[in-house]
């Protein structure tokens, strides 16, 4: 089984530029997350998709970040326009169903560095 | 605010012995417990859940839970060099949504 795919692996641009990530989750999986790992902490949730449909974008910033999943299968994160501190891993992941919850299963992430 | 408390570490073990990680959380309502484990320049990758309280074993790994003390811990026996990395703690705190919060991690390193 593919696991989840992510591109571009990684992204140097300058502040107040675009930048645009891909995610392709595992087959099957309707559940997708992304999240953002700045060095030294823990993935943060940015927003969680059921579907095509939001579940959670409660911590995305939204005047600079976006993301939709049409049709319920990629997925894509848009940051427009990047400040310094965006420089950070995104982590796409999608999750599967089963007695405890719902395991989630990260992809190799985007590292972006913001100059 | 949910939070999730790890030990950043780092902390350093003789290949060989026993590696003891501990997580606690805020939230009471929290259902599922999950540690992950994650290298240098690495993702996340899943090791073992748990939901119920007591011990769960999978291979050299063992997590153990005690929700009155809202505390989850991993053990790893038999450490090796190879388990040097950064292990996460993540909890699902309830809802249909399955959002998990994720500690900051504590740098396991294992000398050999």
């Amino acid at each position: 089984e593919a696991g989840v795919a992510q591109s571009p692996r990684y992204k140097i641009i300058e502040k107040r530029q675009s930048v645009a990530f891909w995610c392709n989750p595992i087959s099957g999986h309707a559940t997708l997350y992304w999240y953002q790992q700045i060095l030294g902490q823990g993935p943060k949730l940015l927003i969680q998709f059921q579907n095509n449909g939001v579940v959670d974008d409660s911590q995305l910033p939204k005047d600079r970040f976006s993301a939709e999943r049409l049709k319920g299968v990629d997925s894509t994160l848009k940051i427009q326009p990047a400040k310094l501190e965006d420089s950070a891993v995104y982590l796409c992941a999608s999750s599967s169903l089963h007695r405890g919850g719902q395991t989630q299963y990260f992809g190799p992430g985007t590292r972006l560095l913001v100059l | 605010q949910k939070e999730v408390e790890q030990n950043s570490g780092p902390l350093s073990v003789p290949e060989g012995a026993i590696a003891s990680l501990n997580c606690t959380y805020s939230d009471r309502g929290s259902q599922s417990f999950f540690w992950y484990r994650q290298y240098s320049g690495k993702s996340p990758e899943l090791i073992m859940f748990i939901y119920s309280n007591g011990d769960k074993e999978d291979g050299r790994f063992t997590a153990q839970l005690n929700k009155a003390s809202q505390y989850v811990s991993l053990l790893i026996r038999d450490s090796q060099p190879s388990d040097s990395a950064t292990y996460l703690c993540a909890v699902h705190s309830g809802g249909s949504n399955y959002k998990l919060t994720f500690g900051k991690g504590t740098l396991l390193t294992v000398n050999p």
